[in-house]
């Protein structure tokens, strides 16, 4: 079952830009997690921000939660060609097994 | 602090063929998840263990897939037999606890069936 989706799909941008990536999910969460899956690898853990945080900050990047509209934002600033990547939300339920339902993905372009 | 390894990291079968995929997560670490990563969607997780016991299985198909953490350490998931739509990506990651903390993910094993 699918939790989380992402908005926009793609995102193309220039170096130095900011980017902006949404997520928006359906049932109650306990926290909101972000990952970054570069081409052909793992994924990295970026940023976690509990149900009761409605911001989050992490050096380039800042998270947003509202819960009342069950939707979350990353914010990447000042990006680089390094970030070019696929970006993912995953929502922890309030169940006990703290199990994570990922979205399907934004992916990320940054030109040099 | 090593990561979490995983092997093989490729592996091309032939459908009705069996596989298996080994993991060992960060030292220390009681949970450890299977993911399943098909091109273009997001990991979907096919089976959590915390320590050497299952906690959510709910997803793993399991007339064909079966996955062990014997001793609460490494973990092996198996596929038998392969059907063409298992070709996908099989992450397998752990965390301290499971509930509010990061997941940290092995490289993946990239599962082909022809």
């Amino acid at each position: 079952s699918q939790q989380g989706e992402e908005d926009p799909q793609a995102l193309s941008i220039q170096e130095g830009e900011n980017a902006t990536m949404n997520c928006s999910y359906k049932t109650s969460i306990n926290n909101l997690q972000w990952y970054r899956q570069n081409s052909g690898r793992g994924l990295v853990h970026l940023i976690l921000i509990r149900s009761n945080e409605r911001e989050k900050h992490s050096g380039r990047l800042r998270v947003t939660l509202d819960t009342s509209k069950k939707s979350s934002s990353l914010l990447i600033t000042a990006s680089r060609a390094a970030d070019t990547a696929s970006y993912f939300c995953a929502t922890g339920g309030s169940g006990n097994t703290g199990k994570l339902i990922f979205g399907q993905g934004t992916t990320l372009q940054v030109k040099p | 602090e090593a990561g979490v390894a995983q092997s093989p990291r490729y592996k091309i079968i032939e459908k009705r063929q069996s596989v298996a995929f080994w993991c060992n997560p960060i030292s220390g670490h009681a949970t450890l998840y299977w993911y399943q990563q098909i091109l273009g969607q997001g990991p979907k997780l096919l089976i959590q263990f915390q320590n050497n016991g299952v906690v959510d299985d709910s997803q793993l198909p399991k007339d064909r897939f079966s996955a062990e953490r014997l001793k609460g350490v490494d973990s092996t998931l198996k596929i038998q037999p392969a059907k063409l739509e298992d070709s996908a990506v099989y992450l397998c990651a752990s965390s301290l606890a499971p509930l509010g903390n990061e997941q940290f993910f092995g490289p993946g094993t990239r599962l082909t069936v022809l």
